[in-house]
């Protein structure tokens, strides 16, 4: 079965610093890669996701993502993170190809201290 | 603005009633759509495929008879929770996809419901 693992489950940063959220899933074939953000009180919205293509992804609001197919790797960036970016962080997989249905990973909660 | 709506967003209910969620995709046909469930501090877990005109697929581990979901238009998804205990307790989100236009396969994900049954 698929699985998709979140290593940090709870970052905190200082604002400017950079980012970098791991991910990894259990999968064989073709995958599609997703990266969430829900903010305190709010629903999930999506920040950058990856079909096919340039591995490299750049999302919303300066955050990007590179799919390494050798590592099983999807892992989030940022160069420097601000106070608003305090929030919940999920990953997930499409389970199988053409389908929106997502297996999720844990969540990592990110907190920046101004 | 937002394509896919949830109501309500919070629910109180008394032990033992059922009450209903809905899921609309508000400028798409969605037939599918997806039902989540987000107990605190944890992962989003996919409960169920809700399938336009036909029965929804249910995860491992979820009772179909608790968890009744219908979606009777293309629009629409509705998810009941039946005779519901403090248990059921939790934020309920959905989803759908649309495979059109610009948005190119773009998921999107309701505002979710927040049950509390007391």
């Amino acid at each position: 079965a698929q699985s998709v693992s979140q290593h940090n489950h709870h970052v905190i940063l200082s604002e400017a610093a950079s980012l970098e959220l791991g991910c990894n899933y259990s999968y064989g074939g073709t995958v599609n890669l997703f990266w969430y953000v829900q903010y305190p009180g709010q629903h999930l919205q999506l920040l950058l996701k990856y079909f096919s293509g340039d591995p490299l992804v750049k999302g919303i609001k300066g955050f990007e993502a590179e799919f390494i197919k050798s590592k099983f790797s999807f892992n989030l960036r940022k160069p420097s993170v601000q106070w608003s970016d305090t929030a919940e962080y999920f990953c997930a997989v499409n389970a199988g190809s053409n389908t929106g249905k997502l297996i999720f990973g844990q969540g990592t909660t990110l907190q920046v201290k101004p | 603005g937002a394509v896919v709506s949830q109501h309500p967003s919070w629910v109180i209910c008394k032990s033992g009633t059922s009450v209903k969620i809905e899921c609309r995709s508000l400028d798409f046909q969605a037939t599918t759509m997806f039902w989540y469930r987000q107990f605190p501090k944890q992962s989003l877990m996919l409960m169920a495929t809700s399938n336009e005109g036909s029965k929804a697929t249910y995860e491992q581990g979820v009772e179909k008879d608790k968890f009744l979901i219908n979606h009777a238009s293309l629009t629409l998804s509705t998810l009941t929770v039946t005779s519901a205990h403090p248990e059921d307790s939790s934020f309920y989100i959905c989803s759908a996809r649309d495979f059109r236009g610009l948005r190119g396969n773009t998921i999107y994900f309701g505002e979710g419901s927040w049950l509390t049954v007391v």
